[in-house]
């Protein structure tokens, strides 16, 4: 079974500059979430898609936006790129069963902003 | 609010030996997840444990077993007979029921297992 796999691995964009990123889920898994990690935050969740439908939203400025398809892919956009959003950007997905499902991460989009 | 705590920033030990890293939270939930992930050099977070806050049971996994002190607000990750590819940051985390799949992370521990 294949992996949650994200597109680009590596960007690189200047300043001023909005960036989209690409998520695959996990065959059959519905739920998407994306984190940033930067060494000085550390990792902190942005927000979470299923069923086409944004379900948490974490403490974000309104810069960073997303959006889930029908078939569960997610994109996140940022927008008037800043210095300080050079990080890791990792998605993870789950099936969304019952009260708790675990998450898999894809292995990231490295984005550096210069 | 959530919160993770590893107080742990870098551990370094020689293969064989045993270690243990320390996670600590707070939330206010009465039902709650706790997790522990490792990130390898390539990025790529891997899942290692799921526990929620009605199992206190201590669990062991092959090298690998978690000891959950809900009395102590604590879930730490022991390795014994550690061995090289044991080197990567652990991250201990947290959620919450009803928003299961935002987990809070600690900030992490970087283990390095020398030769």
């Amino acid at each position: 079974k294949a992996g949650v796999t994200q597109t680009p691995r590596y960007l690189i964009k200047t300043r001023g500059q909005q960036v989209t990123l690409s998520c695959s889920p996990i065959s059959g898994h519905r739920s998407v979430s994306w984190y940033q990690q930067t060494p000085g935050q550390g990792l902190q969740f942005l927000f979470e898609y299923f069923s086409e439908t944004q379900r948490n939203k974490g403490n974000f400025p309104g810069r960073f936006s997303g959006r889930q398809f029908s078939n569960s892919r997610s994109e996140m956009n940022v927008s008037t790129l800043e210095l300080g959003d050079s990080a890791l950007y990792l998605c993870a997905s789950s099936l969304k069963q019952g009260s708790y499902n675990e998450q898999f991460f894809g292995p990231g989009t490295r984005l550096t902003v210069l | 609010a959530q919160k993770v705590t590893q107080a742990q920033t870098e551990i370094s030990v020689v293969e064989k030996e045993d270690v243990t890293l320390d996670c600590v939270y707070e939330t206010r939930d009465t039902t709650y997840y706790l997790f522990w992930y490792k990130q390898p050099p390539s990025g790529e977070l891997v899942f290692l444990i799921r526990r929620n806050s009605f199992d206190e049971q201590n669990e062991i996994s092959g090298r690998y077993s978690w000891n959950f002190q809900k009395s102590t607000s604590s879930f730490n990750f022991t390795i014994t007979a550690s061995q090289v590819v044991d080197s990567a940051v652990y991250f201990c985390a947290l959620s919450i029921a009803g928003s299961a799949r935002q987990l809070t992370f600690g900030s992490g521990t970087q283990l390095t297992v020398l030769p």
